[in-house]
């Protein structure tokens, strides 16, 4: 089974800029992993946040976004703000309807 | 709007089996396949496995192959996850989420196994 990889914490300024990858053990990360991004804070459920490597949704802020990046799909928060501390978790796709969260990011706005 | 919502808060034995159910509304049921999710105490996200509402077919993570059983009713747009032989280490917080361009994730139930 593919292990998909995550920084376990990162530390962004308020008004900052900071990235959060997601790596594969099986090679390149590419659109046809269809990477999502999902935002978790303390005892509420996951919110999608990025779907299909780049897609936002109707509640996702304009300061987030997904990418692919070296290999690895990214999301870039811009212009960070306290309420956006919070557990990052990526998940990818893989043929044979097989699907793969990361084991989360940390993100502490400071 | 789209509302997902998950049966109650369960406990359970060890080596009994439980079964969740997701109402879903608010978008067209059989176009999106469903994921079920679990999140154990202080841990993260672990796929469970995945429905599709249309035909019923089914894909399940390794780790819970011959344990879990994904089924639903299109006559109430409903999906349902039995997990079975439950251990200790079942406890968790099982979600329903179609994911895709629907984006929206159920409540959660928790389900607690105890002797």
């Amino acid at each position: 089974q593919a292990v998909v990889t995550q920084e376990p914490s990162l530390t962004v300024s308020p008004g900052g800029t900071v990235t959060l990858t997601c790596g594969s053990s099986t090679g390149a990360v590419t659109s046809g992993h269809y990477p999502y991004w999902f935002q978790q804070k303390p005892g509420q459920a996951p919110r999608t946040l990025i779907y299909d490597t780049s897609n936002k949704h109707s509640w996702t802020p304009a300061r987030f976004s997904g990418s692919l990046l070296g290999g690895k799909a990214a999301l870039t928060l811009s212009g960070a703000q306290p309420e956006d501390e919070a557990e990052y978790y990526c998940l990818l796709s893989y043929s044979g309807a097989h699907v793969v969260f990361g084991g989360g990011t940390k993100l502490t706005v400071l | 709007q789209v509302q997902l919502v998950q049966s109650g808060a369960e406990v359970k034995k060890p080596g009994a089996s439980v079964k969740v159910s997701c109402k879903a509304s608010g978008y067209t049921f059989t176009s999106y396949y469903m994921h079920w999710v679990r999140q154990a105490p202080g841990q993260g996200l672990e796929w469970m496995g995945i429905i599709n509402p249309s035909g019923g077919s089914t894909s399940y993570a390794q780790k819970f192959q011959g344990r879990v059983t994904m089924t639903r009713d299109t006559s109430t747009s409903t999906v349902y996850m039995e997990l079975s032989s439950l251990r200790s280490e079942d406890t968790a917080v099982y979600y329903c989420a179609p994911l895709g361009r629907v984006g929206y994730w159920g409540q959660g139930t928790l389900v607690t196994v105890s002797s």
